[in-house]
């Protein structure tokens, strides 16, 4: 099945405790990128990657880092979480389209609380 | 700087009737625009992309427009269902490295 996987799905940790949330897709998708979902201001883009040893800051990249070693894994590491990265997070996956027919793939998102 | 708008923010219709959500944008220079779903807790699933050559765009009973020039989509719902309650997203592809803007989205309650 065709899918984008993040893990953990659901997270509780302490300020300062650096932890990563993984991203993998099965689809050989050019595109990946993670956003960050929190009421009343939607989804904003944290970082993307366009391929292998590419990416690039979004809206609100402060705070996280990425990797792109791998077409496949996409993970999003927050070396010193604090409690304003509280937030449900997605991962998402699509192909690189000439013709802007991209539709974007999603996880189920990753739900993570920094006490 | 785009800037993504929908409204209503919540919207409650009774089983049955068609209805339409509205997707406003700030340029018109955009690459694509989806509609997405998105149920409590889960992750968004794409239901309709219209390129920005395209006027429209069906699948089953969803049907989405897109006019450029006046920074508008709608996305139409025929014979709503109470499966059908979710909340809505509308994204904007701008194109330059795939940047994606979205939407806050329209909650969606189809009262049974």
């Amino acid at each position: 099945e065709a899918q984008v996987t993040q893990n953990p799905r659901y997270l509780i940790t302490v300020t300062g405790k650096k932890l990563t949330v993984t991203c993998s897709q099965n689809m050989n998708h050019e595109y990946m990128s993670w956003y960050r979902q929190d009421p009343g201001l939607g989804l904003r883009q944290i970082y993307y990657s366009m391929n292998v040893e590419v990416t690039d800051k979004g809206d609100v990249p402060e705070g996280y880092k990425v990797s792109r070693k791998e077409k496949r894994n996409f993970p999003l590491i927050l070396e010193s979480p604090s409690p304003n990265q509280t937030s449900l997070y997605f991962c998402a996956s699509s192909p690189l389209q000439v013709y802007g027919a991209n539709v974007l793939t999603f996880g189920a998102g990753s739900r993570l609380t920094v006490l | 700087k785009q800037e993504v708008t929908q409204i209503p923010a919540a919207l409650s219709v009774p089983e049955g009737e068609n209805l339409v959500l509205n997707c406003s944008f700030t340029d018109s220079a955009i690459y694509n625009l989806q509609w997405f779903r998105q149920d409590p807790g889960k992750g968004l699933t794409s239901l309709l992309l219209i390129q920005s050559s395209q006027r429209e765009q069906t699948s089953g009973r969803l049907n989405a427009s897109l006019d450029k020039s006046s920074g508008r989509s709608t996305l139409y719902i025929a014979a709503s269902q109470p499966g059908d309650s979710a909340t809505y997203l509308c994204a904007v592809n701008l194109g330059r490295d795939d940047k994606i803007i979205f939407g806050k989205g329209t909650r969606l309650h189809i009262l049974p």
